[in-house]
């Protein structure tokens, strides 16, 4: 079945570490998005990738960077830069055609130790 | 600026009520707008997507959306709730600006047996 994986589903971050999300799709899709989900403020961007070797900083991209090297893999790194990053991450992706909407993965919780 | 807003933060209901959940859009133009569906800690299901045409747009799990264009709205609506439709509820409007979705803050679903 295609779709999109999300790893680890719990992630536990020490003060000044670096962690990374991972975010792998086999639906062939062109487009990749992240979001951080906070209770009460929805969905935000963080970055997004059109193509691969491409990626654009989103509404809340402060403390985060990507890389976007394969097509299927779309990895986020929170880095010690980042103050408050306890929340819920999504990873997205579209297949570029304005008649289908994002599909997303099933989400990695980040908590601080 | 573009934004969608959901007015409920919270929304209780009985089984077998009917629900009607508020979307209204801030767009210059009539943009794309969906309805996704949350479980807690899981990732976002779509529910129903509008694009133009038909303004009563039918999706999964017996929800139905209503875009009105005079009154900037696209509310979800269902018949008749069942206990297994708790959950969270956004609405998101595509921006064809770097293919990105907005999503509104959500709203919270409780269905009291």
């Amino acid at each position: 079945d295609g779709g999109i994986t999300q790893s680890p589903k719990y992630l536990f971050r020490k003060e000044g570490q670096n962690v990374t999300l991972s975010c792998e799709q086999n639906l062939n899709h062109d487009a990749m998005y992240w979001y951080r989900q906070d209770p009460g403020q929805g969905l935000r961007l963080i970055y997004y990738s059109q193509i691969v070797n491409d990626f654009q900083k989103g509404d809340i991209a402060e403390g985060y960077s990507v890389s976007r090297e394969k097509k299927e893999s779309f990895p986020l790194t929170v880095t010690s830069a980042q103050k408050n990053p306890t929340a819920f991450y999504l990873c997205a992706s579209w297949a570029g055609r304005h008649q289908e909407t994002q599909y997303f993965g099933p989400g990695t919780r980040l908590l601080v130790l | 600026a573009q934004s969608v807003t959901q007015p409920d933060i919270h929304i209780t209901v009985s089984e077998g009520a009917s629900l009607e959940l508020r979307c209204n859009y801030s767009y210059g133009a009539t943009p794309y707008l969906f309805w996704y569906v949350q479980s807690p800690g899981q990732g976002l299901q779509l529910l129903l997507k509008y694009f133009s045409g038909d303004t009563l747009v039918q999706g999964i799990k017996g929800f139905e959306a209503e875009f009105k264009r005079s009154q900037s709205s696209f509310n979800l609506r269902k018949p008749s709730v069942h206990w297994s439709d708790a959950a969270e509820y956004f609405c998101a409007a595509f921006t064809g600006g770097g293919n990105k979705l907005t999503f509104g803050t959500g709203t919270q679903l409780k269905v009291e047996l």
